[in-house]
C-alpha cells in the first residue's frame, strides 16, 4: 500500500524556537495533504488542508502565522511550528490523499513534539 | 456541531469473541465516506475499512465488517474473533463530499478497546 513518512518522529525543543516537520508521500503524488494534531487521549483534530502550489486552508481557530504550511511539491508538505511554546506540545500527524479512482487517504506515523 | 459520535470511551471483550464499536454521524451531503482506523500505542493510524455512502453492501475486510445503516446514520465496526493485538484505540471518521466538506476527513472521539485473555 501507499506509504507516507514523517520526519522527525520525535523532537524536543526549547520554548521560542521553530520546528519544521516534513511529510512525504513515498510512492504516489499527493495533490492534497492534511495536518492533524492529537493531544493525549484525545481524537485527531484537523488543522489545515495543504494543496500543492497554493496556500493552505486552515480550520477555524488554527493560527496560520503560528503553523506555517508549505506544500512545494506533489510529494512533500511541511509544517513549521513557529516560536513554539509548551502548549504546542502534541502529536502531529499528516495524511496524504491519493486522488484518482481509489482516492484514499494514508497517514504518516506522526511526530511527537515536546516544547520545554 | 458534533458530526461523528462515538459514545463508548472504552470497551472490554474476551479474546476470540466478537465486539461492536458504535459510530453515528451527521451530514447533509449525499456523498460521503466512512472510515475506521486503529491507533495502537505507537501512534500510527492504521486504516481498517471503508464504506461509501452509495455502497449497497456492508464493507468487510477480513475480521472487520462495517454495519452500515444509512437511515439511522450509523456505521458500527464489528471485529470478529478478537485477538490480544486488537487492543488499541479505534476511530470512526467521515469524509464529506466537496459540497459540504471539501474532502476533509473528520474523526470521532475514539473508543479504546481492551481484549482480555
Amino acid at each position: 500500500g501507499a506509504v507516507v513518512s514523517q520526519h522527525p518522529s520525535r523532537v524536543i525543543c526549547k520554548s521560542g524556537t521553530s520546528v519544521k516537520i516534513e511529510c512525504r508521500s513515498l510512492d504516489f503524488q499527493a495533490t492534497t495533504m492534511f495536518w492533524y494534531r492529537q493531544f493525549p487521549k484525545q481524537s485527531l483534530m484537523l488543522m489545515a488542508t495543504s494543496n500543492e502550489g497554493s496556500k493552505a486552508t486552515y480550520e477555524q481557530g488554527v493560527e496560520k502565522d503560528k503553523f506555517l504550511i508549505n506544500h512545494a511539491s506533489l510529494t512533500l508538505s511541511t509544517l513549521t511550528v513557529t516560536s513554539a511554546h509548551p502548549e504546542d506540545s502534541s502529536f502531529y500527524i499528516c495524511s496524504a490523499r491519493t486522488g484518482g479512482n481509489t482516492d484514499t487517504q494514508y497517514f504518516g506515523p506522526g511526530t511527537r513534539l515536546t516544547v520545554l | 456541531a458534533q458530526k461523528i459520535t462515538q459514545t463508548q470511551p472504552g470497551m472490554f471483550v474476551q479474546e476470540k469473541e466478537a465486539v461492536t464499536l458504535d459510530c453515528t454521524y451527521d451530514t447533509s451531503d449525499p456523498s460521503y465516506g466512512l472510515f475506521w482506523y486503529k491507533q495502537p500505542s505507537s501512534g500510527e493510524m492504521i486504516f481498517l475499512i471503508y464504506q461509501g455512502s452509495y455502497d449497497q453492501q456492508n464493507a468487510t475486510e477480513g475480521r472487520y465488517s462495517l454495519n452500515f445503516q444509512k437511515a439511522r446514520k450509523s456505521a458500527n465496526l464489528v471485529i470478529s474473533a478478537s485477538q490480544l493485538g486488537d487492543s488499541a484505540m479505534y476511530f470512526c471518521a467521515m469524509r464529506e463530499g466537496r459540497r459540504t466538506g471539501g474532502f476533509k476527513t473528520i474523526f470521532g472521539a475514539g473508543t479504546r478497546l481492551f481484549v482480555k485473555a
